[in-house]
């Protein structure tokens, strides 16, 4: 079946560490891809998409991901954390169409 | 100069009741759409909207229904809530289709006593 896996529901890092989201997919093509952030309370913000091109992406607040077509990943990363990162965090899939899917989030607490 | 707005931000009813959540975007967008996030944060889509088409996602209930006054607008409409019903509805907006980037209002988060 296709689908956009989020495989850590919840991680913990320290402020400062750096930071690394798992997202993949099964889709036969490649989909369009894209990470949206959730603050507690809020909608979701886009943070980075990709379509074609460099597989490296950059995006707002210092993220950035990485499209890796062997593996079927689109994982995001942050050099360092801030307090402020502490959100629920979605990757997205986008076939054709109307076939546009949120995976099931990743919650980042972020610890003094 | 929220860029999309909806509106209760709270609502509590009786199972049975009828209610409505509006939603408005000032970005001139043509496609709006509505999410229901569970109480496990998973988003589904329950309908798209622009000018041309509505798209409904074909395991939400006909209980719910939007409704467009017009391009600025799409409210949500649900009639005789249940229980399961309660969640945050999310509005969003894009300039055209999920490849554009979407636009999300705040929620409303629905309890159905």
């Amino acid at each position: 079946a296709q689908s956009v896996t989020q495989p850590d529901i919840h991680i913990t890092v320290s402020e400062g560490a750096s930071l690394e989201l798992r997202c993949n997919y099964s889709y036969g093509a490649t989909p369009y891809l894209f990470w949206y952030v959730q603050s507690p309370g809020q909608g979701l913000q886009l943070l980075l998409k990709y379509f074609s091109g460099d597989t490296l992406v950059q995006g707002i607040k210092g993220f950035e991901a990485e499209f890796k077509r062997s593996q079927s990943s689109f994982n995001l990363r942050k050099p360092s954390v801030h307090w402020s990162d502490a959100a629920e965090y979605f990757c997205a899939v986008g076939i054709t169409g109307n076939q546009f899917y949120f995976g099931t989030g990743t919650s980042l607490t972020v610890i003094p | 100069d929220t860029a999309v707005s909806q509106t209760p931000k709270y609502l509590v009813t009786q199972m049975g009741n009828d209610k409505s959540i509006k939603c408005e975007q000032n970005l001139g967008h043509d496609t709006m759409y509505w999410y229901k996030q569970d109480s496990k944060k998973f988003l589904k889509i329950m309908f798209s909207y622009n000018n041309k088409e509505l798209i409904i996602n074909e395991t939400v209930p006909n209980r719910f229904s939007p409704k467009s006054p017009d391009k600025a607008h799409l409210n949500l409409h649900i009639n005789s809530l249940e229980l399961g019903d309660s969640a945050v509805y999310f509005c969003a907006s894009s300039l055209e289709g999920w490849s554009e980037k979407l636009f999300f209002g705040s929620g409303t988060q629905l309890s159905v006593l």
